[in-house]
């Protein structure tokens, strides 16, 4: 089974608009991160936002916000007034576990255009 | 603002020969990771690194691969004898803490290896 699951292989959307892209997830863990990673075309991975499975609150980050529903066990992330610059590969990414578990599990991600 | 350094971006070795990938983690981070992405593919995970020694490491990292620190500022990846497989995009990535859950895994620009 997959444990990151980003339904959405590609989108576009209409430059100003906000605009959601989903991630789910799946562990048994009860404590667990969810990250979210945006890769322009030049290659690049740039670190946007993180979600911890015990944070209360949505996590926020200028215009990136993360739409955190646990009982769904979703992530998505949300890009408040999109601009050309967000055009980029989005990846949710989930480590799961206490300490000793490094590694972080990534979603197949969505390819995000912005147009003009 | 700190980052991770990777170089050379783009390696094209010959298919059987030795490949080292050098990165230049963020100075005051203490784990360091080592993950490819196949052209089109998910990142997945290969290694981590902490205290001089391998913490975890996955299916893929196999006795044809190595990670080193040789001195305090750089971790490098060995690939032994090239396989057309390794083809890929190699991404070193350095964070803080791991006690506190949310520390970003913060990622170099990457290295394109092709192999021919």
């Amino acid at each position: 089974a997959q444990k990151i699951t980003q339904t959405q292989p590609g989108m576009f959307v209409q430059e100003k608009e906000a605009v959601t892209l989903d991630c789910t997830y799946d562990t048994s863990d009860q404590s667990y991160g969810l990250f979210w990673y945006k890769q322009p075309s030049s290659g690049e991975m740039i670190f946007l936002i993180y979600q911890g499975s015990y944070d209360e609150q949505n996590a926020t980050e200028g215009r990136y916000s993360l739409n955190f529903q646990k009982a769904r066990k979703s992530a998505n992330l949300v890009i408040s007034a999109s601009q050309l610059g967000d055009s980029a590969m989005y990846f949710c990414a989930m480590r799961e576990g206490e300490d000793s578990n490094y590694q972080l599990i990534w979603g197949a991600g969505t390819k995000l255009i912005i147009k003009p | 603002e700190p980052e991770v350094t990777q170089t050379p971006s783009h390696q094209v070795t010959q298919m059987g020969q030795e490949v080292i990938l050098r990165c230049v983690p963020i100075s005051n981070h203490l784990y360091f990771y080592w993950y490819r992405q196949i052209l089109g593919q998910k990142v997945e995970f290969l290694v981590s690194f902490y205290n001089n020694e391998i913490s975890e490491k996955s299916e893929i990292f196999d006795d044809q691969f190595s990670v080193e620190r040789p001195d305090g500022s750089n971790f490098t990846l060995k690939i032994r004898s090239t396989k057309l497989e390794d083809s890929a995009m190699y991404f070193c990535a350095s964070s803080e803490f791991l006690s506190l859950s949310n520390q970003p895994q913060h990622f170099g620009d990457g290295t394109r290896l092709s192999i021919l």
